[in-house]
């Protein structure tokens, strides 16, 4: 079964409003956690890395005053969108590792903002 | 720089016809891990393999196959007698060990595969 789980799957929002999406680690503390965005037709790209206890690293080009990353306990860490736009419609997704095994990444949520 | 290359952006194959997905890499690190994942439309990951730079053997999973060469650094995957199941954009991912769990994801080839 799924041990990242990503919530919420999709989510329409107006513009100027702000959208919290979930990811929670089901079988492990993580630590550690990582964003990605996904934009229609292109690759995943590494939005931030989510650490418990301490603030998110954020890759180049990514305005973290936009996008609030908390990693609050061991199993969950949430992406807020700030003041969403047309633009920040994406899909955005989650994951953990554990050790060096594979990355598990969460189902995805599919954000519309209208 | 890109560091995952997939030159491919789409392949179109009809049902049990062999489809090879082509990925190049590129890093510094001497250790390093290399991924394929499906991506099916409804979004989510599929994780498919994993292989560290230490281990060049071929690897074959059922309809699956993954040839690593790090001579060319490439890590093609290979799918024999294709199903019309099989469409999906898949994804070649690296990640370097001195940043393990961050994956650079290649631009995907979407697979097409008709009955």
């Amino acid at each position: 079964g799924a041990v990242v789980s990503q919530h919420p799957s999709w989510v329409i929002c107006k513009s100027g409003t702000s959208v919290k999406i979930e990811c929670r680690s089901l079988d492990f503390q993580a630590t550690t956690m990582f964003w990605y965005r996904q934009f229609p037709k292109q690759s995943l790209m590494l939005m931030a890395t989510s650490n418990e206890g301490s603030k998110a690293t954020y890759e180049q080009g990514v305005e973290k005053d936009k996008f609030l990353i908390n990693h609050a306990s061991l199993t969950l860490s949430t992406l807020t969108v700030t003041s969403a736009h047309p633009e920040d419609s994406s899909f955005y997704i989650c994951s953990r590792v554990r050790g060096n095994t594979e990355a598990f990444f969460g189902q995805g949520t599919r954000l519309t903002v209208v | 720089a890109q560091k995952v290359t997939q030159a491919q952006t789409e392949i179109s194959v009809v049902e049990k016809e062999d489809v090879t997905l082509d990925c190049v890499y590129e890093t510094r690190d001497t250790t390093y891990y290399l991924f394929w994942y499906k991506q099916p439309p409804s979004g989510e990951l599929v994780f498919l393999i994993r292989r560290n730079s230490f281990d060049e053997q071929n690897e074959i999973s059922g309809r699956y196959s993954w040839n690593f060469q790090k001579s060319t650094s490439s890590f093609n995957f290979t799918i024999t007698a294709s199903q019309v199941v099989d469409s999906a954009v898949y994804f070649c991912a690296l990640s370097e060990a001195g940043s393990w769990g961050k994956l650079q994801f290649g631009a995907g080839t979407q697979v097409v595969v008709t009955p």
